[in-house]
């Protein structure tokens, strides 16, 4: 197990389709977070898991975002009707527990890129 | 009061120069505070990290400095090194990371 990995690394797309993204987490890791970074931005919080249940979703996770980690091992991202607005790097981090003790893995991420 | 304000945004640095980049926050729940170095196309990679009841944490030429009535706390960079040249991000958590904007530091030989 080499770390969290995310897949794909790159996604164009035509606004309006639905695109998915993987995350697999660092195997022993309970939590499992999503965040999006803008170019030039720190990453933006999106939604994060304890195992399978999804623990708290931000404001910016509109109705057409959903995220899933059906069996607390890897998890989805799907970006329903995208919109220019959605273009950005999407990061999965994990953690053991909170991450205050142990820290948090990030993956390389997968870049949108809606057209 | 979820916001880690940073700066500057960004940073010219000769070699073997100091770094400094600093950072503010309002959350006194907030209970870790870590730096991430991003290169671009990659992910951010854990740098150092300290807890609010230590005032410096050193690793290499790595230190932060925290001031917790201040609510600040800053990294320093020693001997900067063009490999050095990278983004740099501020974190406070909670039960998840707050990040600042970043700093961009170019170290030039």
């Amino acid at each position: 197990d080499t770390g969290v990995s995310q897949d794909p690394r790159h996604k164009i797309t035509k606004r309006g389709q639905n695109v998915t993204f993987r995350c697999d987490p660092i195997s022993e890791h309970n939590r499992l977070y999503w965040y999006r970074q803008t170019l030039g931005q720190g990453p933006e919080f999106l939604t994060y898991f304890q195992n399978e249940a999804q623990l708290e979703k931000s404001r910016l996770l509109s109705d057409r975002f959903s995220a899933e980690r059906p069996k607390g091992s890897f998890s989805t991202l799907e970006i329903q009707r995208t919109e220019q607005g959605d273009s950005a790097m999407y990061l999965c981090a994990s953690s053991l527990a909170s991450g205050q003790a142990y820290g948090y893995t990030f993956g390389s991420g997968t870049r949108l890129t809606v057209v | 009061q979820q916001q880690v304000k940073q700066s500057p945004q960004s940073l010219i640095v000769q070699k073997g120069g100091i770094s400094i980049i600093n950072c503010a926050y309002e959350n006194t729940a907030f209970d870790y505070f870590p730096w991430y170095q991003q290169f671009p196309g990659k992910g951010p990679a854990l740098l150092i990290a300290i807890r609010p009841d230590v005032s410096e944490k050193k690793e290499g030429r790595f230190t932060i400095s925290f001031n917790k009535s201040a609510k600040q706390f800053s990294l320093h960079i020693m001997d900067s090194q063009p490999g050095d040249s990278a983004t740099y991000f501020c974190a406070a958590n909670t039960d998840k990371l707050i990040f600042g904007t970043g700093t961009r530091l170019q170290v030039f030989p």
